[in-house]
């Protein structure tokens, strides 16, 4: 089972980019069994889907998110990342990376970050 | 994009009540529907995937119906463990999926 561990700054200041990585240990990224995803969760509400990426680089995002996201994937060093442009305080939130199925366990989740708190604010 | 709603938002229950959470769907997802359970301050963690399928080492006092677009969570007996968040995440249209917004789960 995969180990996946977020890292990047916990304070944005409005209008500027978000930038987060999401390590992967224990397995290779470089299979198409699995596409890599990141999620996050405002504080009190649920779980919002922000994009995938396959281990080719091939994107697909939220059409909610989709004018402001930016994933990508660097199997050499096992790592994917994620840029959120023009942040407000409605981006603050517990962002996850996770792992999903793409044969077998069709979108299921199966090895989460811990996650990590991002907070918009001057 | 499909809309996952879920219901009720927020549930209180004593130990020993059996539970029922629904998520609706906007559009018929087959069976392409997970269950997830989330303690606070964690990473959720898999249920139920397919509608149905009880993951390894989930106690089977857990148990997930439906398909198309109406399911249910049930949890027959409730323990103080299982007081926690429950999402609900539609994967028909994997990798973009949704999540419903989540139900708390509280001791009454």
């Amino acid at each position: 089972q995969s180990q996946l561990q977020e890292s990047g700054p916990g304070l944005v200041k409005p209008s500027e980019t978000l930038s987060l990585t999401c390590t992967v240990s224990g397995g290779s990224m470089n299979t198409s069994s699995y596409y890599w995803a990141w999620i996050r969760q405002p504080p009190g509400k649920g779980l919002e889907w922000i994009g995938s990426i396959s281990y080719t680089g091939t994107t697909y995002y939220s059409p909610s998110l989709k004018s402001r996201v930016t994933m990508n994937v660097d199997t050499s060093k096992n790592l994917f990342s994620l840029r959120l442009r023009s942040v407000t305080a409605a981006d603050t939130a517990v962002y996850y990376c996770a792992r999903v199925g793409a044969s077998l366990f069709w979108g299921v989740c199966d090895s989460w970050g811990q996650g990590t708190l991002v907070t918009v604010s001057s | 994009d499909i809309q996952m709603t879920q219901s009720p938002s927020s549930l209180s229950a004593s130990v020993g009540d059996r539970v029922t959470i629904t998520c609706r769907a906007s559009q018929n997802i087959y069976s392409y529907l997970n269950w997830y359970q989330q303690i606070p301050g964690k990473a959720p963690k898999l249920l139920i995937s397919a509608a149905s399928v009880l993951q390894s080492g989930v106690p089977s006092r857990f148990s997930g119906r439906g398909s198309g677009t109406d399911f249910t969570l049930t949890i027959s007996s409730l323990q103080p463990e299982d007081f926690a968040s429950y999402h609900c995440q539609q994967t028909y249209t994997n990798p973009l999926n949704t999540f419903g917004q989540g139900t708390k789960l509280e001791i009454k």
